[in-house]
């Protein structure tokens, strides 16, 4: 099983910061299958990314990602209040599929 | 419009039997993957099972195997998840999550979830 470690646990930030969040997995993701999410109270997960750094429909371009092998990255450039949520990372390359623990990302 | 309805859940005692239904709609249900996922009350998300288009493969998370199966029923344009042996620790929301294609795919759509609680 691939084991996905998110950090920081909790990311404060202000509007308009910049966000890194990053998703380190235990052994090499398949074929770069490696999404983000996010989830906010009472929502159904979002996708934002998947194939590392291809972003979902509709998702603004403040959002990227990047990364191989084991280590990636979700950035987002500016934040906008509605950003602050929780993220998580899934890999979709191998069964188990996995989702790591997430990063709450909130208002400093 | 893409949804995802799910439904079944509820309370069951330990080692009782669920099914979960999830109802299709706006989209060619049978050309893609379907998944479940399942969030514990204060923990993360957690994949618990994948069916590709054609019912032709079927993954299983480790803590599920053996006691959920998971089906879909392409005319009805519906996905089942049948739980049973069921345990505590499988108190959660259930998603059905549609994949983006018809193998492995990120998850591009999401129901609303069904609560299914485990207690005695």
């Amino acid at each position: 099983e691939i084991v996905l470690t998110q950090s920081p646990g909790t990311l404060s930030l202000s509007p308009g910061d910049r966000a890194t969040l990053s998703c380190r997995a235990s052994q090499s993701v398949s074929n770069n299958y490696l999404a983000w999410y996010q989830r906010k109270p009472d929502q159904a997960p979002r996708l934002l990314i998947y194939g590392v750094s291809w972003r979902a429909t509709g998702v603004p371009d403040r959002f990227s990602g990047s990364g191989s092998g084991t280590d990636y990255t979700l950035t987002i450039s500016r934040l906008e209040p509605e950003d602050f949520a929780v993220y998580y990372c899934q890999q979709y390359g191998s069964s188990p599929y996995t989702f790591g623990l997430g990063t709450k990302l909130e208002i400093k | 419009e893409v949804q995802l309805v799910e439904s079944g859940g509820g309370s069951v005692q330990p080692g009782g039997s669920q099914r979960l239904s999830c109802a299709a709609s706006g989209f060619t249900f049978s050309s893609y993957s379907m998944n479940w996922v399942r969030q514990a009350p204060g923990r993360g998300l957690e994949w618990v099972s994948y069916v590709s288009s054609g019912s032709n493969t079927i993954y299983y998370g480790d803590s599920v195997k053996g006691r959920f199966t998971i089906s879909r029923d392409n005319a009805g344009n519906s996905l089942y998840l049948q739980m049973t042996r069921l345990r505590d620790e499988d108190t959660a929301v259930y998603y059905c999550a549609r994949g983006g294609g018809p193998g492995r795919s990120a998850f591009d759509y999401w129901g609303q979830g069904t609560l299914v609680t485990v207690s005695s």
